[in-house]
């Protein structure tokens, strides 16, 4: 079976500070990688998503994250983070039909 | 499109008593997935179906939860006898499937929080 890690249960960050939350996976067999976010109170909401072609993927709202194979890794980096960053940062994996989350990271950023 | 909706958002039941929560997922969409979520952890995979056919459960789904989707559109998922251990967040989430990998994207409703006493 897959299993994700997030080795980083709590981020605290200065804003406009550059922030990396990593993920690690089990295995590398035919993966689709995924980063959702949780705000207070709110459902997860899908990030960005790493399916094929360009390692490096980005979402609308400046986060990145880049596919790794050879690391097994998809480690979600922003250059500068605002206070509306402040949430729960999901790495998720699907191999076959489901979909294997890790524990989260907390990123709080801090004025 | 609405989204995916739950209901109800929060559930308080005496341990022993069966609930039932509800799960509508975007209308075009044919995968269903149940997650469950306890505080400090990423949500972990109950069940999920493929119109009404439930196609994988996780040994996590005791013999005390069952899940249903009659119509393929909406879902429900029964605790019997409730246990403490049974509180924590459920979650629904659906996709579409097309043949194209993007497709199997997930979009989640926001949870239904159940707290046993």
């Amino acid at each position: 079976a897959q299993s994700v890690t997030q080795l980083d249960s709590q981020v605290p960050v200065f804003e406009e500070a550059p922030v990396e939350l990593r993920c690690n996976y089990s295995s590398s067999v035919s993966v689709y990688l995924f980063w959702y976010v949780q705000y207070p109170n709110q459902g997860l909401q899908l990030l960005l998503k790493y399916l094929s072609g360009s390692t490096l993927v980005k979402s609308i709202n400046g986060f990145e994250a880049e596919f790794n194979k050879s690391q097994t890794s998809f480690h979600l980096r922003k250059p500068s983070v605002h206070i509306s960053d402040t949430a729960e940062y999901f790495c998720a994996v699907r191999t076959g039909n489901q979909f294997y989350f890790g524990t989260g990271t907390s990123l709080t950023v801090i004025p | 499109d609405t989204g995916v909706s739950q209901d109800p958002r929060h559930k308080i039941t005496k341990r022993g008593q069966n609930v039932t929560f509800r799960c509508d997922p975007i209308s075009e969409h044919n995968r269903l997935y149940w997650y469950r979520q306890t505080l400090g952890q990423g949500p972990e995979f109950l069940t999920y179906f493929q119109n009404e056919a439930q196609l994988e459960k996780s040994r996590l789904l005791s013999d005390r939860f069952s899940a249903e989707r009659p119509k393929g559109s909406f879902s429900t998922l029964e605790i019997q006898r409730t246990e403490q251990g049974d509180s924590a967040m459920y979650l629904c989430a659906s996709s579409q499937t097309s043949g194209r990998p993007h497709s199997y994207e997930q979009y989640f409703g926001p949870g239904t929080r159940l707290t046993v006493t």
